[in-house]
């Protein structure tokens, strides 16, 4: 089946610093890459969606100069979260669709961030 | 790592049969999250599941929690159209440090023909 994994799978970091998580389709291709995160009332809340080759959509309320997405490849997209605070601490799910079968979404493990 | 199989990948019902599908690890599970993604939408999370032997029930789905915490089950008892959709459970588990992860299984598509 389908792989996506997620790297780093957890990271610390100080406040005003920037971190970078990426998402990476293994064994697929991925034109359509999205981010979730996920907040303490469990529900999953999407952030972007990210198109290979050009600018990703933004859900209403999340700020794109602070979570920059990047969709350089078929295979790859990075969410860089910018000077980080702790209320951005979080935990981040991508999910990419393949190119020939648009309607199922393959899911990362996820990426903890905590901002000190 | 933890892996969270589902079976089946597909089910094709008529409509008003029911439906289920099943979610299974070699691990013991910590909770059980299920979600349901229409077609083009985006998972929406449906209950978590806590307690060994846990039930619970949403009109017509039912959610089980087996007793070795090792399997979860979602029912739909007669099936409509509206339920037509991917059902993903996934672990959510600890991961150190106050923070968890969430595991997804590759989720079971249902189909419902009128």
């Amino acid at each position: 089946g389908a792989v996506v994994s997620q790297h780093p799978s957890r990271v610390i970091c100080k406040s005003g610093t920037s971190v970078k998580i990426e998402c990476r389709s293994l064994d697929f291709q991925a034109t359509t890459m999205f981010w979730y995160r996920q907040f303490p009332k469990q529900s999953l809340m999407l952030m972007a969606t990210s198109n290979e080759g050009s600018k990703a959509t933004y859900e209403q309320g999340v700020e794109k100069d602070k979570f920059l997405i990047n969709h350089a490849s078929l295979t790859l997209s990075t969410l860089t979260v910018t000077s980080a605070h702790p209320e951005d601490s979080s935990f981040y799910i991508c999910s990419a669709r393949e190119v020939r079968n648009q309607e199922t979404q393959y899911f990362g493990p996820g990426t903890r961030l905590l901002v000190l | 790592g933890q892996q969270v199989m589902q079976i089946p990948q597909y089910q094709h019902v008529q409509e008003g049969e029911d439906f289920t599908t099943y979610c299974n690890s070699s691990t013991t599970l910590s909770n059980i999250q299920w979600y349901k993604q229409r077609p083009g939408g985006h998972p929406v999370f449906l209950i978590q599941l806590v307690k060994s032997g846990e039930v619970k029930k949403q009109k017509r789905l039912t959610f089980q929690f087996g007793e070795a915490k090792k399997n979860s089950s979602l029912h739909i008892t007669a099936t409509q159209t509206t339920d037509v959709g991917t059902y993903f459970c996934a672990d959510r588990a600890a991961s150190g440090a106050g923070s968890y992860q969430l595991t997804f299984g590759k989720g079971t598509k249902l189909s419902v023909i009128p």
